[in-house]
């Protein structure tokens, strides 16, 4: 298996832009995580799906942000319209019950200017 | 709230010393811990899981321990190397509306000089 795949690696974007990010769990987990990541407040969980679904989002700052996950080997994290202090490194992760085998994607650093 | 606190949040020391990483969390009821490594730029890979039940586990040069009833870990590096050096962050699991969640800690830039 290829690991959770994230695109893109790095966005650049306009203030104001729609910005999508996407995320390939691997095959067989069940729940999917959105991360994201700053110096100032660490890793800090957005929302998580479990077979499909999304369980909790309260971790969503603001209602610019929202996340969509079709199928079980696809989700989306949108951010319309974006903002600068939304840049930040967004993690997708994956696993299997919730726990087990927790796999980080390698992360798409955004930058909103 | 579950907070989860790191300390310190920056070391360097020099090839070969043996070091300690602080973990802290404020409630004791969880489900197990994680340490996890993270290189620059790239995502975070996972080096240890203490299961609430546990003391301590290890692999390889690291020795990760869990006493949950005074809300710490720390993981334990011997004979440090430079391909060490990383943000090393831990992250303690929760039951949340009959799932399981991470929460993670703002973690320790390591640094070992050649």
């Amino acid at each position: 298996d290829a690991g959770v795949i994230q695109s893109p690696r790095h966005e650049v974007t306009e203030m104001g832009q729609e910005v999508t990010l996407r995320c390939k769990p691997i095959s067989g987990h069940d729940y999917l995580f959105w991360y994201r990541q700053t110096m100032m407040r660490g890793l800090e969980l957005l929302i998580y799906f479990n077979n499909n679904v999304p369980i909790d989002d309260s971790g969503m700052p603001e209602d610019r942000f929202s996340a969509k996950m079709p199928n079980a080997s696809f989700s989306t994290l949108k951010i319309q319209p974006s903002e600068p202090r939304d840049s930040a490194v967004y993690f997708c992760a994956s696993s299997l019950g919730g726990l087990i085998g927790y796999t980080f994607g390698s992360g798409t650093r955004l930058t909103v200017v | 709230k579950q907070e989860v606190t790191q300390i310190p949040a920056a070391l360097s020391v020099p090839e070969g010393e043996n070091l300690v990483l602080n973990c802290s969390f404020t409630d004791s009821a969880i489900y197990n811990l994680q340490w996890f490594r993270q290189d620059p730029g790239k995502g975070l890979t996972s080096l240890l899981l203490i299961q609430s039940s546990q003391r301590e586990q290890t692999s390889g040069r690291l020795n990760a321990s869990l006493d949950k009833s005074s809300g710490r870990s720390t993981l334990y590096i011997a004979a440090s190397q430079p391909g060490d050096s990383a943000t090393y962050l831990c992250a303690v699991s929760l039951r949340t509306s009959g799932t399981y969640k991470y929460i993670f800690g703002t973690g320790t830039r390591l640094k070992v000089l050649a």
